[in-house]
């Protein structure tokens, strides 16, 4: 799987959008993006992924620049029950089941 | 129940005992994930089953690990002479199927060697 990079942590703003970068310059043609949150004391949640579309769910909205190397993960309308460890993760289809999870983002979000 | 379910929650353990940690997933669910999560780090593959079969074990620290799955359902995850430095959350996930990427995690087991 393609390494992917992580600012340490974010704050952002409550009611507030909040944009989530990931670099994944070396991802290939056929790993897909996927984002997860760890809220504290708690298991990872899956939030969205996407291959080269932009998707969008309840959860958040995810951007992937045309040449694929990056990504945002936006929540729209940030609350305090969002802070967060965000893991950006790149992973190919026909890999291993496991996903490996990095140090990711820690998000703030303040009243 | 509706989600992935691990017991126990909570598990304080002397050095050198053998520990259970179990692991029910959703239903119909055929693949099964354990990570562990040492404090203030990041989450470390354990091992993934697909049914009862384990195609990837390459995470288990030691032989001291091991985990079975049974009926494509129920698993179990044993420590054998544990070690001070196996204290973590050990965390249980499972998706519908191998290569589906949308998993679902359990609360965890903290684990405590003294």
């Amino acid at each position: 799987d393609a390494k992917t990079t992580q600012p340490t942590s974010m704050d952002c703003a409550e009611g507030r959008a909040a944009n989530l970068p990931c670099n994944h310059s070396t991802i290939s043609g056929n790993e897909y993006v996927y984002w997860y949150r760890q809220i504290h004391s708690q298991g990872p949640q899956y939030i969205i992924h996407g291959l080269k579309n932009n998707e969008t769910n309840e959860m958040a909205s995810l951007i992937i620049t045309e040449d694929r190397k990056s990504s945002t993960l936006i929540l729209p309308h940030a609350t305090l029950r969002d802070t967060a460890v965000y893991y950006c993760i790149a992973h190919g289809s026909g890999n291993t089941g496991k996903l490996i999870f990095g140090q990711g983002t820690t998000l703030q979000v303040k009243p | 129940g509706a989600g992935v379910s691990q017991s126990p929650s909570n598990k304080v353990t002397e050095k050198g005992k053998d520990v259970e940690l179990r692991c029910d997933p959703i239903s119909g669910h055929t693949a099964l994930y354990w990570y562990r999560q040492s404090l203030g780090q990041g989450l470390e593959f354990l091992i993934y089953f697909q049914g009862n079969s384990a195609p990837d074990k390459s995470g288990l620290p030691s032989d001291r690990f091991s985990a079975e799955r049974t009926g494509g359902s129920v698993s179990t995850l044993t420590i054998q002479r544990t070690q001070q430095e196996d204290s973590a959350v050990y965390l249980c996930a499972s998706s519908p199927r191998h290569n589906n990427e949308k998993l679902f995690f359990g609360s965890g087991t903290q684990l405590s060697v003294l």
